[in-house]
């Protein structure tokens, strides 16, 4: 199984910072990578996929990146309605494998 | 499109555990229909996947316990997974894969763009 590994696990930060997520896998996945949100008690809902292209209506402040084992998700200026859990999922193999997230707090 | 599931949330250990996820405004068509779920307190872990069209895959770890099946008449698809154990509690979610790439050999590359609420269900004695 292709394993993800985000890091870090966890980060507090304040509104308006930049936060960088990265998310490594065990071996090349090209750029077949997905990026998810997920608030407390919610479904999660997709952000990004194929490692750069953002969803239709998510707000540009998103942005991801990378190829073959190392992937980031930043978001520009974080907001208030940004804290929440972000995983990546692997689109290249079975099974589908997720990180195992990173929950983004208030600081 | 709208996904809803429903199922037995209580269950005892050895017992089969049940849920449908019904697809509203939209056809089962040439997506990937996955159940996926979620430990308290921990990461998501995808389970398996239909498509209506084809046979299911499931994660190596639960074959044997899972099943994966489709309705195209009444635009469903279900899972049961017997034998559970309190290492199966969790809450569970339907998903509609979107193959966006098809590989040479027809594998397809799919993210999760549409999700179910969530059922919890619980094994407990």
């Amino acid at each position: 199984d292709i394993q993800l590994t985000q890091s870090p696990s966890f980060l507090s930060a304040s509104v308006g910072d930049r936060v960088t997520i990265t998310c490594r896998a065990s071996q090349d996945i090209s750029s077949y990578l997905a990026w998810y949100q997920q608030q407390p008690g919610k479904a999660p809902r997709y952000l990004i996929f194929a490692a750069s292209t953002l969803q239709s209506g998510v707000p540009s402040r998103f942005s991801g990146s990378g190829s073959g084992t190392e992937f980031t998700l930043t978001i520009s200026s974080l907001q208030p309605e940004d804290f929440a859990t972000y995983y990546c999922q692997q689109l290249n193999a079975y099974p589908r494998t997720f990180g195992q997230g990173t929950k983004v707090e208030i600081k | 499109v709208e996904l809803q599931q429903w199922g037995a949330g209580l269950l005892k250990p050895s017992e089969t555990l049940s849920l449908t996820c019904a697809v509203y405004d939209g056809s089962l068509g040439d997506y990937y229909w996955s159940w996926i779920r979620q430990p308290p307190g921990k990461g998501l872990e995808w389970i398996g996947e239909i498509k209506h069209s084809g046979s299911p895959n499931y994660k190596s770890s639960l074959k044997g316990r899972v099943s994966i099946s489709a309705d195209t008449s009444k635009n469903q698809f279900s899972l049961k997974l017997s034998s559970v154990t309190a290492a199966d509690t969790a809450v569970y979610y339907c998903a509609r894969g979107f193959p966006y790439y098809y590989d040479n050999s027809g594998s397809p590359f799919a993210y999760f763009d549409y999700w179910g609420q969530g059922s919890q269900v619980t094994v407990s004695s």
